[in-house]
């Protein structure tokens, strides 16, 4: 069984900031890209970014709201996909969704975590 | 970017009736390379995460109910609930995969009459 587990959030005040961790098990972590998906308070589902597997090059890629703020990275060697997230904007403030996609590569979000909340306040 | 546009917004069928939700893109995301359209449609019930039920359009992700199912091409696209249970209140949402950045639909709420 596929398990996404997010950690990491919390209160944080505008400006600052975080990192996201998302442990997941129950598959070949190395094989898939993963991506992180956020939705503010009563509202729809944003896409943050996802990074492709290795097979795939690895490389991220991001929503423009996010570009050269957010950064998402990978350690297969323990099956964690990270999204760290500078310069927090009080707009930044969602639950943040880590998903595993179909392939190794961008893709539809087959698998969903829990979640982790992100409030950005002073 | 592409714009996924849903209607309605909401819709309120009663039980055992057919229930359809409308999704169209701004763009093309037929890939003529495979004929495959970068399509998916998920349910998120209150207070949890989203769940796949659909991808590349019309596959049904496993263990999802065969009374859900997706159509359409190109740009027009439709999820099907064929006999409404209570257990699909939930919000839908499209989301296209053709390219980045992969954009969701503003989701149709799906309630019981």
């Amino acid at each position: 069984e596929v398990q996404l587990v997010e950690s990491g959030g919390g209160l944080v005040q505008p400006g600052r900031s975080l990192r996201l961790s998302c442990t997941a098990s129950g598959f070949t972590f190395g094989d898939y890209a993963m991506s992180w998906v956020r939705q503010a308070p009563g509202k729809g589902l944003e896409w943050v970014g996802f990074i492709r597997s290795k097979a795939y090059g690895g490389t991220t890629q991001y929503a423009a709201s996010v570009e050269g703020r957010f950064t998402i990275s990978r350690d297969d060697s323990k099956s964690i996909a990270y999204l760290q997230v500078n310069s927090l904007k009080t707009e930044d403030t969602a639950v943040y969704y880590c998903t595993k996609e179909g392939y190794g590569s961008g893709s539809y979000s087959s698998d969903w975590g829990q979640g982790t909340l992100v409030t950005v306040s002073s | 970017d592409i714009v996924m546009t849903q209607s309605p917004d909401s819709l309120a069928e009663s039980l055992g009736e057919r229930a359809t939700i409308n999704c169209k893109s701004s763009q093309s995301v037929l890939y003529s390379f495979n004929n495959k359209n970068y399509l998916a449609w998920y349910q998120q019930k209150p207070g949890q995460p989203p769940k796949l039920l659909i991808y590349w359009a019309s596959t049904r992700e496993s263990g999802v109910p065969d009374r859900f199912s997706g159509s359409g091409s190109g740009t027009d696209f439709t999820l099907t609930i064929s006999s409404l249970q209570a257990e699909d209140v939930a919000v839908y949402y499209c989301q296209q995969y053709y390219g980045t950045p992969f954009t969701f639909g503003p989701g149709t709420k799906v309630d019981i009459k």
